[in-house]
This record gives C-alpha cells, sequence and structure tokens, in this order.
C-alpha cells in the first residue's frame, strides 16, 4: 500500500521560497510518475508539475519560471520549491502519484503568504 | 490548454436522487485521459473514476462514468449521505499542463 507523507514550511513572507518535501513509503519513486498539485482556500485544484519514471520533469508553463520539481532516489523522496512566493500562492500543496490520473494523495500542506 | 468547464455549479438534491454531473472539454479529449474525483471538506481529493468510465478500486457501483471527446458525464445513481461533495473532472491528454475542472458542489437540499 503506498502512502505519501509530505511536509515543509506553512507560513513564508512574500518574495521568499516555498519547499516542500514528499517522501514515499510502501512503493518506489522509480517507475512511477509523481506529481505536485495545489489548491488556494475555497478554490479549485491546479497542477503544478511531475517528475515521470525517465526522470524528466514537466511543469505548467503558468508557473514554470518559478517552480523546481526534484527527485531524491536515495530517501524515496521528491520535492517542490517556488520562488518569489506571493499571497497567490497562498494554498494547500498536494504530493500524488500520477498514473494520467491521480491515484495517491498526500494529506496536503497548508502555505500561507503573508507578511 | 484544455478548459474543463463543469455545469452546473452547485446541485441540491436529496439522498436517494440521481446525480448528473457534466464536464465539458474546450478541445477533445483522448477517453483514456479524464477522471473524476471527489472532494470532501479538509480532504484529499479521491479518485472515484479513470479512463472516463473505469470505477477506482473500492468506489461503489452507483457512481458511473461515461462520455467521449469532448462531453463526459458523471452519474450518482442513488445519493447516499456521504456523497455530498465537490467533483472534479480532470485531464491529461496531448501537451500540459494537465488541468482540472473547476467543481461541481453536491448539497442536501
Amino acid at each position: 500500500q503506498v502512502q505519501l507523507q509530505q511536509w515543509g514550511a506553512g507560513l513564508l513572507k512574500p518574495s521568499e521560497t516555498l519547499s516542500l518535501t514528499c517522501a514515499v513509503f510502501g512503493g518506489s519513486l522509480s517507475g512511477n510518475y509523481w506529481t505536485w498539485i495545489r489548491q488556494p482556500p475555497g478554490k479549485g485544484l491546479e497542477w503544478i508539475g511531475e517528475i515521470n519514471h525517465s526522470g524528466s520533469i514537466i511543469y505548467n508553463p503558468s508557473l514554470k519560471s518559478r517552480v523546481t520539481i526534484s527527485p531524491d532516489t536515495s530517501k524515496n523522496q521528491f520535492s517542490l520549491k517556488l520562488t518569489s512566493v506571493t499571497a497567490a500562492d497562498t494554498a494547500v500543496y498536494y504530493c500524488a502519484r500520477s498514473r494520467g490520473f491521480f491515484d495517491i494523495w498526500g494529506r496536503g500542506t497548508l502555505v500561507t503568504v503573508s507578511s | 490548454e484544455i478548459v474543463l468547464t463543469q455545469s452546473p455549479g452547485t446541485l441540491s438534491l436529496s439522498p436517494g436522487e440521481r446525480a448528473t454531473l457534466s464536464c465539458k472539454a474546450s478541445q477533445s479529449v483522448t477517453s483514456t485521459f479524464l477522471a473524476w474525483y471527489q472532494q470532501k471538506p479538509g480532504q484529499a481529493p479521491r479518485v472515484l473514476i479513470f479512463g472516463a468510465s473505469t470505477r477506482a478500486t473500492g468506489v461503489p457501483d452507483r457512481f458511473s462514468g461515461s462520455g467521449s471527446g469532448t462531453d463526459f458525464t458523471l452519474t450518482i445513481s442513488r445519493l447516499e449521505p456521504e456523497d455530498f461533495a465537490v467533483y472534479y473532472c480532470q485531464q491529461c491528454d496531448n501537451s500540459p499542463p494537465w488541468t482540472f475542472g473547476q467543481g461541481t458542489r453536491v448539497e442536501i437540499k
């Protein structure tokens, strides 16, 4: 049974860098696709980007200039960094496994950007 | 970017009634790459349907998905109290970004 555990700072100031990590338990980072998705309070879901099983990474063009997703196969983890955050980046951030659809999700991390 | 438009925004129904949720795509989506999710307050979304019509593991058979091309439907045959939630469609066809609809809230009438 694959499970995802995520963590990271929950309160940031404008212009800081958001940093989240997602650990994969019960399965391997390799051979799967892994993604980050966010949801502003009271709003819908936005796909941020994903790592595929061959190690290549794709991003949402709307965030591409500020986002980095990177794997750490030695720890069976992957991470998200989002630079120069603003209040518009306030959201619950989810990691998930992608199979063309997102079948396993982390519990989510609320990240609030406020001065 | 493929835009998914869900309707209605809110569906007010009573337990036992049938719910029909629509998801329309701005361009054709291969059925293989269309999924539906349920989200309850404070929880991560849960996949209900993938490949437009295949129920995910553990999903009751009162949930069904159909459609092709640009028009997809999620049907809940008889609403149970635990089905009142927000539902999203999602696609990952062609090129990124993968996108979600804006959601349909199914509320108790």
